[in-house]
């Protein structure tokens, strides 16, 4: 079984701070996603990287296979970044069931 | 079309009701799923289809039953629920690939139904 460990698991800044989370894992993986959810909400999937770097908008996700690490950076972060922020992983091989992290709650102060 | 849409949003419920959750995508993702998600915890998988047929059932009670009509809807029948079924269930699909394996990609969750059972 994969272990997906997070952190921090809890983080408050400024607006404006630049935010890094992280995630690790211990078992080889084809992909990994990153998904935001509000409180009280459902959830987003923010991305999903096999190699190397994606960026959308302020949000940038990096993945290191070799060294099984992920991190998902928020640059200019805003109050509405405010969100619980989980790394998943899936098997290599084609099974459904995703290991979630146990999640990064972030809170951006105005 | 890139979303999947859970219909109720909230539901209250009392433990002798009978009340249905939809799922709805229309991305042509062949494999939905079932999450149920407690406060302040990470969503626990409870089933799964994959083309239409049931391939992963988490050993739910079975109070809880799926139901897939066909590749673009998801249901989940509840009967005789108890206060601590209640959560936020979410819906969520991805394609599955043949040719690569089975792999899955392109997951994508619904918003969810907040449900309370009373």
């Amino acid at each position: 079984k994969n272990e997906v460990e997070q952190s921090p698991q809890n983080l408050t800044a400024q607006e404006g701070e630049f935010i890094t989370i992280n995630c690790s894992y211990s078992v080889g993986i084809s992909a990994l996603h990153w998904l935001q959810q509000h409180p009280g909400g459902g959830i987003v999937s923010l991305f999903m990287l096999s190699s190397g770097k994606k960026k959308h908008g302020r949000l940038i996700a990096t993945i290191n296979i070799q060294e099984k690490h992920s991190s998902l950076h928020i640059t200019a972060s805003h109050p509405r970044d405010s969100a619980v922020y989980i790394c998943a992983v899936p098997p290599w091989f084609g099974n459904e069931k995703l290991t979630f992290g146990t999640g990064t709650r972030l809170t951006i102060i105005p | 079309d890139t979303e999947v849409t859970q219909t109720p949003k909230h539901l209250v419920m009392g433990m002798t009701n009978k009340k249905s959750l939809k799922c709805e995508q229309h991305m042509g993702h062949r494999a939905m799923y079932w999450y149920k998600q407690k406060a302040k915890k990470p969503p626990e998988l409870m089933f799964v289809y994959s083309y239409e047929k049931l391939s992963i059932n988490e050993s739910v009670p079975s109070r809880f039953s799926p139901e897939c009509p066909n590749s673009s809807l998801l249901n989940l029948h509840l009967h005789a629920l108890q206060p601590e079924d209640s959560a936020l269930y979410l819906c969520a699909s991805s394609h599955r690939d043949r040719q690569r394996g089975e792999k899955n990609y392109g997951y994508t969750f619904g918003s969810g139904t907040r449900l309370t059972v009373v």
